[in-house]
């Protein structure tokens, strides 16, 4: 069975620095997709980013940037300039591209609490 | 586009109690998934439906849950009798099919509180 481990379970940054939050996995296969969620204090899930395992080329949108590092099963969240509404729970998942049963299902690590400070 | 819609937002009920919980997916999605989260044990997975039909119910703790999804648009879980430690916040989320790169929508939680 696939795993995601958040291993921080907490950071924080200064407002206008760049953070990054760390995230491994676990899994057999071959081909996949991760995504980083974000769930600020109105507990509200907000979709971050995303990356397809077969692309090498990592994502970003905006202030936010991933390195995937596939043989390393590692795909961490890199937050340039800082804000303070960037100040929340931050969830790294994964989900199988398998077109069987648990195609559907995103498996979430344990989070990382993200303080940044004025 | 009004985004997955949750009711109650907040439920206080006494254990014992049967509670009930519900959402409205986008439209178009023809996947829906039922989600807990708590301090302890993080966002778990407790149910998932592909069009209106129960695909995964491994993550329902037990007969006292059920979760049922009557037409496209609404799904229900329920929670009979229930029990403190039911205690979380419920999630309801969406995502239409073709493929593993579309991704999750959520809806703004139920936080369920068991005295």
């Amino acid at each position: 069975a696939q795993t995601v481990t958040q291993s921080q379970p907490e950071m924080s940054v200064q407002e206008a620095e760049t953070v990054t939050l760390s995230c491994t996995y676990d899994t057999s296969e071959s081909d996949y997709y991760l995504f980083w969620y974000k769930q600020p204090p109105s507990r509200q899930m907000i979709l971050v980013i995303r990356q397809e395992a077969y692309k090498q080329q990592n994502a970003t949108e905006n202030r936010f940037s991933v390195n995937f590092q596939k043989a390393a099963k590692s795909f961490s969240l890199k937050i340039s300039d800082s804000q303070l509404g960037d100040a929340a729970m931050y969830f790294c998942a994964y989900r199988s591209s398998n077109y069987g049963g648990s195609q559907g299902n995103l498996i979430f690590g344990k989070g990382t609490k993200l303080s940044v400070k004025p | 586009d009004a985004g997955v819609i949750q009711s109650p937002r907040h439920e206080v009920t006494e254990m014992g109690q049967e509670v009930t919980l519900r959402c409205k997916p986008i439209s178009g999605h023809d996947y829906l998934f039922w989600y807990r989260q708590t301090m302890m044990r993080g966002l778990e997975l407790l149910i998932y439906f592909n069009n209106n039909v129960p695909i995964d119910d491994s993550g329902m703790p037990e007969d006292r849950f059920s979760a049922k999804m009557p037409n496209a648009s609404f799904s229900t879980l329920k929670i009979q009798p229930s029990e403190p430690r039911d205690s979380a916040v419920y999630f309801c989320a969406s995502r239409r099919s073709g493929g593993g790169w579309s991704p999750l929508h959520f809806g703004n939680g139920t936080r369920l509180t068991v005295t």
